[in-house]
């Protein structure tokens, strides 16, 4: 079956850089969520898009940004880059939000981001 | 606030069964879900509970009693590819935010 894409699954940058991370959903699912995970923490949550909507947002810092395209794929664009963004980066996606009738949210593979 | 705790780490033996408890508080609880992750990987979906109750799966099930804010992952007849860490996350109502818990890493010895 069909699973969440990333890519790149490994990414290394330098402070100030830019970087851009791309996530394919499973199909059919109209919910994308972005969760940043440092080492040896829990993922905290970023942004989420449903429809290709802004759907709800987290702690994600002023210098993220991050859109849903008409083919439901999504990018995180990173800028002015700081050795604290080093972590995975995970997109997940969902039929109808974390709380639907159908609640399975499902993780790509992740993109590690390092910041040197 | 919110908040999500489970035990930081457990050891058990293989062919064994062990519970994984989290508890949580959390305003607007919508479902609790638990997802196995090994070290570097995409945490893996494994259950996702809404109502009270026991739901199996296989060598794992999952409980959640609402009114105590209390749920457990039982896995039965451990394997060793079982070692790894078990999130469980709080589902609210109205954000697509999930809370995660810091996780139990879980160590299964032959």
């Amino acid at each position: 079956a069909a699973g969440v894409i990333q890519s790149p699954r490994h990414l290394i940058k330098e402070k100030r850089e830019t970087a851009t991370l791309k996530c394919y959903p499973i199909p059919r699912h109209d919910t994308v969520y972005w969760y940043q995970q440092g080492p040896g923490q829990d993922p905290q949550f970023l942004i989420s898009f449903y429809e290709k909507m802004q759907s709800d947002k987290g702690s994600i810092p002023d210098r993220f940004s991050a859109q849903q395209f008409s083919d439901y794929h999504s990018e995180l664009n990173m800028s002015s880059l700081e050795l604290g963004d080093s972590a995975l980066y995970f997109c997940a996606s969902s039929l109808q939000g974390p709380g639907g009738a159908f609640g399975e949210l499902f993780f790509g593979e992740g993109s590690r981001l390092t910041v040197l | 606030g919110q908040n999500i705790d489970q035990p930081t780490e457990m050891t058990a033996t293989e062919g064994a069964i062990v519970q994984i408890n989290c508890t949580y508080q959390t305003s607007g609880f919508n479902g609790l879900f638990w997802y196995q992750q090994h070290a570097g990987e995409a945490p893996t979906f494994l259950s996702y509970n809404v109502l009270d109750g026991l739901e199996e799966k296989g060598r794992f099930s999952s409980f959640l009693s609402r009114s105590k804010g209390y749920s457990y992952l039982l896995l039965k007849e451990l394997q060793m590819k079982d070692s790894a860490s078990y999130l469980c996350a709080a589902s609210m109502r109205y954000t697509d935010k999930l809370i995660f818990g810091t996780g139990t890493r879980l160590q299964v010895f032959p």
